[in-house]
């Protein structure tokens, strides 16, 4: 079966701008979390979305936010990009969000 | 506020070794814990899941323990092999109900390198 898409895979974006980004969970799965991952920080949790409400959000800023659709696809998007938000941001889906966690690719963010 | 923490941080072992892996977490209401691998630049490939009620889980060279009440868990790998070369990360999703679903708290990886 189809794993977890993450588009685009690269972005290259000036400070600034706004940028999203997309994820189309595991057919039946109807859990969508974010990631950011950075050198430093190592993995940290952004939000997740279930039934296209959001369950749950971690420590960012507002300029991160997103949306699941009924179809369970998921847009990430931030806001006035900084350099400090350079990072590999990665998708997870999973059935309930307490079940087995799957992972996509990711899409690398590189702000100059 | 859970935190995970993984022993030791880099390893680098000969091709045949068998070799143990170990991630401690601090808050021992969890509802599963789970091992990913990653490989430079990519996304996480799942490994194993353990469920809160579980002791251990198996796939083939894997074997992970789980032991909830100290938090502890170990990723053991047999005959290692030097395609097993990546970062080896540990995830716990913490059981404060239900709006605590779906947020996994990694710990920093284990860089395992294994040479011919």
């Amino acid at each position: 079966k189809a794993g977890v898409t993450q588009t685009p895979r690269y972005l290259i974006k000036t400070r600034g701008q706004q940028v999203t980004l997309s994820c189309s969970p595991i057919s039946g799965h109807r859990s969508v979390s974010w990631y950011q991952q950075t050198p430093g920080q190592g993995l940290q949790f952004l939000f997740e979305y279930f039934s296209e409400t959001q369950r749950n959000k971690g420590n960012f800023p507002g300029r991160f936010s997103g949306r699941q659709f009924s179809n369970s696809r998921s847009e990430m998007n931030v806001s006035t990009l900084e350099l400090g938000d350079s990072a590999l941001y990665l998708c997870a889906s999973s059935r309930q969000g307490n079940t087995e966690a799957f992972f996509g690719q990711g899409t690398r963010l590189t702000v100059v | 506020k859970q935190e995970v923490t993984q022993i030791p941080a880099a390893l680098s072992v000969p091709e045949g070794e068998n070799l143990v892996l170990n991630c401690s977490f601090t808050d021992s209401a969890i509802y599963n814990l789970q091992w990913f691998r990653q490989d430079p630049g990519k996304g996480l490939t799942s490994l194993l899941l353990i469920q809160s009620s579980q002791r251990e889980q198996t796939s083939g060279r894997l074997n992970a323990s789980l032991d909830k009440s100290s938090g502890r868990s170990t990723l053991y790998i047999a005959a290692s092999q030097p395609g097993d070369s990546a970062t080896y990360l540990c995830a716990v999703g913490t059981n404060a109900g239900g709006t605590s679903y779906g947020k996994l708290t990694f710990g920093q990886g284990t860089i395992l390198t294994v040479h011919p």
